[in-house]
Parts: C-alpha cells; structure tokens; sequence
C-alpha cells in the first residue's frame, strides 16, 4: 500500500552542525514531495517541497534531494540553531492529487 | 501564519457523542483536506473536498463525513465517538491543480 518511511526518528545535533532526515515513499506515481515542521502544540508548517521533475531544492540553510529511481529523498539543514528543534515531517503526494501520505516523524533537537 | 482557521481549538466529548469540526479555507482556494495526527505521529488522511464534491478518502469508517460549502469552507462530523478518536485534528486548503497545502492551527478532540 501507500507508504511512506522516515529516519532517523529522533536526532541529536550540536548547534552549527548540519541535520540530514531521510524519507523513502512506495507509489512510484508520486510528484510531489512536501517537508513540514511543526513546533510543539503548533500547526505542521511547510518549509520546502521538491516535484517529481526536479532533483534538487535549496533555501537559504535548508535544501532538499529526491532520487526518484531509488525512492528516496532527504532533508539537509546546514548551520543548525536551537529554533530549529522541532518534529520534521515528510510527506508524498498519492496518485496525483492533493492526497499527502506522512512519514512518522523525526524529532530534531540542537543543542547550544 | 496561514490564512487557515479551525474552529473550536479544543473540545472534550463522551464516547458515543457526535462532533462537528469546522474549518475556514485561505483565500482563493478550492480545496479541502481533513487529517487525523495521533499522539506522536504523523497526519493521516481522511478526506478531500473540492468544489463541494469529496475528492478522495482515506480509510476512515464512514461515522468521519463531511461537506463542503459554496465559499469552501468545510466541517468534518464524526459520529458515535470512541476513545481512539481523540487526536488533533487538522485541516489543510489547497488550490485545485496545485498541491501546495496549508495547515490550520487544528482541534484537539478529547473523547473520554
């Protein structure tokens, strides 16, 4: 069935390192692959997406990757700070439409 | 912030009540979306309306309905509340042909 798998679930960095949160989606028709974090008590809030005709993403410390052979895509935040702890979310679009499909979440904490 | 609202932001029910969430699309869009988010997981779809018509549906019993009205807001109805019901609910707009999705602020239903 439609799936979607995310790692690590939590993750530990120091502040000013880089975070990476891996996603690998099961419906080859996907185009649309969204990234969400969401704050404690917080609405989920989109921070950057990637369609199926673009490998590559980047907004200012944040980019994303897809690999589209493997299924595969990756969130990358450069230069880490405390304000970015939070649970990340990536999702994949379901048979073309609007339908978002979640991974289970990773909890990125930075440390100062 | 986005320009979606839910209504009420928590609400506590007895098993077996029914509840009616409502939801108040951004400006401009046609389209929308109903997820459940357990405790610690990720959203997960109910259904999708868009120009008044359900547009797709997760696998939610049908006691989860919805509408859709001419100005596209939205109200999701749950019927016959059981315990495992109790999640934040969250609703997301869209424009149709798009796939950008916003997030309100959510209801936290408590069934007890």
């Amino acid at each position: 069935g439609e799936n979607v798998e995310q790692h690590p679930s939590t993750l530990s960095v120091q502040e000013g390192d880089s975070a990476v949160i891996k996603c690998t989606y099961s419906d080859s028709a996907s185009n649309y692959f969204p990234w969400y974090k969401q704050e404690l008590g917080k609405r989920p809030q989109l921070i950057i997406d990637i369609r199926s005709n673009v490998g590559e993403k980047k907004d200012q410390r944040i980019a994303v990757t897809l690999n589209k052979t493997a299924k595969h895509f990756s969130l990358h935040i450069t230069e880490t700070q405390p304000e970015d702890s939070a649970v990340y979310f990536c999702a994949a679009s379901i048979r073309g439409f609007q339908k978002l499909v979640f991974g289970t979440g990773t909890r990125l904490l930075v440390s100062p | 912030e986005t320009g979606v609202t839910q209504s009420p932001t928590h609400l506590i029910k007895t098993r077996g009540q029914q509840v009616t969430l409502r939801c108040s699309s951004q400006s401009g869009h046609n389209t929308v979306s109903w997820y459940q988010q357990a405790l610690g997981q990720g959203p997960q779809f109910i259904f999708q309306y868009y120009r008044e018509e359900e547009n797709g549906r997760g696998n939610f019993p049908p006691r989860f309905s919805g509408l859709q009205f001419p100005n596209y807001s939205s109200e999701l109805n749950v019927n016959a509340l059981e315990l495992d019901d109790s999640a934040l609910y969250l609703c997301a707009s869209s424009l149709g042909g798009t796939t950008e999705a916003f997030f309100g602020q959510g209801t936290r239903l408590t069934v007890v």
